[in-house]
This record gives structure tokens, C-alpha cells and sequence, in this order.
């Protein structure tokens, strides 16, 4: 079953613990991306990547780093999370080719609280 | 730069209402136009897309139609039931260059037997 898949689901942590989420998606597809959602603000993207080692910064990038090292996998870092980043985050992703027209594949969220 | 509106929520309806929820654009390009569906505790899933002017995007009874004239992306349903009940996204993707895909704000549908 083609989808892309995010762990954890839920995390509850406290200001300052490193933490990584992981994305992982069996499509092939080059383009990967995070989002947060925020209630009232929809959704924002993160950062997005176009293939292996290719990453560039989204709408709301500061706090957060990510990788590309494989084509299956997007991890998204926190590396001292803080208070306002407690939030909803998806994964996505897309093929490239048929460019923009394609429609985005998203995970089913991670639910980040840091107190 | 690119922006999507959608109209507020929660748009709350009777069983066999008809829908409506408002979508309009700004692009630099020539954009693609979608509307993502959100199911309560789930990720976005597409719903339907139109990537050129008068193309009508169509799936489960819903549909869209891109006008370019209004810049606009209304999605419609003529019977909606409870299981339509989730949080509707528009989004644009601007063949312009930017590789930012857009979406609004969403609006949460809720539909009552």
C-alpha cells in the first residue's frame, strides 16, 4: 500500500529535549516536505526537499532542521524544542514528475507538545 | 506572492444540504488549484485538482471549477451527508517557480442527520 508513514504519532516532551520525528514514504518519490498546522493558521510548510541531499527552507523553517540522505526518508529535527512549537506535523510528498500539477501524499500527523 | 482565502467555518448543514465553500487565489504563475479533505485525525487526503482555466475537478460528488476571470476555486456538493463532515483545504500549486505550495486556511464542515 503506497503511503507515508510518521512516528511518532503522539509526543509530549519538555522545553530543550532533543527530539526527531521520522517520515518515511514507499512511492519513490523525489519531492518531501513538512508542515505544521496550527489552529487558524492552517498550514505552513516547513521545509521541503526535491531529492537526496537537496533541502531548502519552507515558510517557517527556524527551529527545525531536516535531512535528505535517502530518498525514503525526511526526518524533521528539533533540536532544543520550544514551547511555540507545539503543534500538529505532517509529512508529504509528491513525484516529480508532471511538476506542480501532482497532488501531495500526506502522513497522518504527529502531535508535538513540549511543555 | 501566492495566497489562497477560504471562507471561515465551521459551515454547519443539514443531511442532503446543498454545499458551498468559497476559494479564492492570488499567483504570479499559472497555478494548479486542489482542495484537500482532512478527516478527524487523519492526514490530508486530495479530493480534487484543475490545473487550467475551466477545468471542473470532480470526485464523490463534489466538484470545483478553476475560473480564472475570478480567480476562484468554489468547491460544491449538492447532497453532502455525515461522513462529508471534516476540514476542506484549498491549495494552489503556481507553475511560476516557486516550489511552495499554498493552501488556505481551511474550513471545517460539519453536518448534522
Amino acid at each position: 500500500e503506497a503511503q507515508v508513514t510518521q512516528n511518532p504519532r503522539y509526543l509530549i516532551t519538555v522545553t530543550g529535549k532533543k527530539l526527531t520525528v521520522t517520515c518515511s514514504q514507499n512511492m519513490n518519490h523525489e519531492y518531501m516536505s513538512w508542515y505544521r498546522q496550527d489552529p487558524g493558521l492552517g498550514l505552513r510548510q516547513i521545509y521541503y526537499s526535491m531529492n537526496v541531499e537537496v533541502t531548502d527552507k519552507g515558510d517557517v523553517p527556524e527551529g527545525y532542521k531536516v535531512s535528505r540522505k535517502e530518498k525514503r526518508n525526511f526526518p524533521l529535527i528539533l533540536e532544543s524544542p520550544s514551547p511555540n512549537q507545539t503543534s500538529l506535523y505532517f509529512c508529504a510528498s509528491r513525484p516529480a514528475g508532471g511538476g506542480l500539477n501532482q497532488p501531495q501524499h500526506f502522513g497522518d500527523g504527529t502531535r508535538l507538545s513540549i511543555l | 506572492g501566492n495566497s489562497v482565502t477560504q471562507m471561515e467555518g465551521p459551515v454547519t448543514l443539514s443531511e442532503e444540504a446543498f454545499l458551498t465553500i468559497n476559494c479564492t487565489y492570488t499567483a504570479t504563475g499559472y497555478p494548479s488549484l486542489f482542495w484537500y479533505v482532512q478527516y478527524p485525525g487523519e492526514g490530508l487526503q486530495l479530493l480534487l485538482k484543475a490545473t487550467k482555466a475551466d477545468d471542473k475537478g470532480s470526485n464523490k460528488g463534489f466538484e470545483a471549477t478553476y475560473r480564472k476571470e475570478t480567480t476562484s476555486f468554489h468547491l460544491e456538493k449538492g447532497s453532502v451527508q455525515v461522513s462529508d463532515s471534516a476540514v476542506y483545504f484549498c491549495a494552489l500549486s503556481d507553475t511560476g517557480g516557486s516550489y511552495i505550495p499554498t493552501f488556505g486556511r481551511g474550513t471545517s464542515l460539519i453536518v448534522h442527520p
